[in-house]
């Protein structure tokens, strides 16, 4: 079975900017999950989508939203770029819903300027 | 979800049997105890999920002793590739509409020398 993977791997960007990052899961999965990592922060969740439903958020503001389509594949976006979105943005994806259990893909680098 | 405490980092060498301890004072009668590993610029990969008592996989144990309060990764004869972040994650599994969030510590970063 083909792993999780994420598009782009690498990303510049501008402040005030927006970018979408997207996931696809392993096949089969329903579960989609996002996570932010930076080295001051650590591994920060920032939502769930299962069935194309967004059922737990982080903490994290409204720039930071995220969607599923019918596939399971998901996209996260963040509009208005800040110096500290820098990160990177990984997606998990698991069978069921919070499952302890998550698949990682490789993850999103995104530098903002 | 329970909190989890690690140790921010340790150090080991090749060979040894490395033992990560993770305190979670609050576990909940449902919750189960799972750790994954992380190497810098990927994401984490699961190493190993239990409830209570020892779970033995190809890659480590996990002891969790009677009152679960906490639980011990144990990594057999480390070798230079162990190096990397391991997080201690504490919750329910496969329980749909609950409100819990997923959450990572911390982690502990392992730095394994020759």
């Amino acid at each position: 079975k083909a792993g999780v993977t994420q598009t782009p791997r690498y990303l510049i960007k501008t402040r005030g900017q927006q970018v979408t990052l997207s996931c696809s899961p392993i096949s089969g999965h329903r579960s989609v999950s996002w996570y932010q990592q930076t080295p001051g922060q650590g591994l920060q969740f920032l939502f769930e989508y299962f069935s194309e439903t967004q059922r737990n958020k982080g903490n994290f503001p409204g720039r930071f939203s995220g969607r599923q389509f019918s596939n399971s594949r998901s996209e996260m976006n963040v509009s208005t770029l800040e110096l500290g979105d820098s990160a990177l943005y990984l997606c998990a994806s698991s069978p069921q819903s919070q499952g302890n259990e998550q698949f990682f893909g490789p993850g999103t680098r995104l530098t903002v300027l | 979800l329970a909190k989890t405490t690690q140790p921010i980092s340790m150090d080991s060498y090749e060979g040894q049997e490395v033992n990560i301890t993770c305190s979670h004072n609050n576990i909940a009668t449902n919750d189960y105890i799972t750790w994954y590993q992380q190497f810098p610029s990927q994401g984490p990969r699961f190493i190993i999920q239990g409830y209570k008592t020892k779970v033995t996989n190809e890659v480590a144990s996990l002891f969790i002793p009677a009152d679960r309060k906490s639980s011990t990764l144990s990594l057999p004869r480390v070798s230079l590739s162990d190096t990397a972040v391991y997080y201690c994650l504490v919750g329910e599994p496969r329980t749909m509409n609950r409100d819990d969030k997923i959450i990572f510590g911390k982690g502990t970063r392992l730095h394994i020398l020759p």
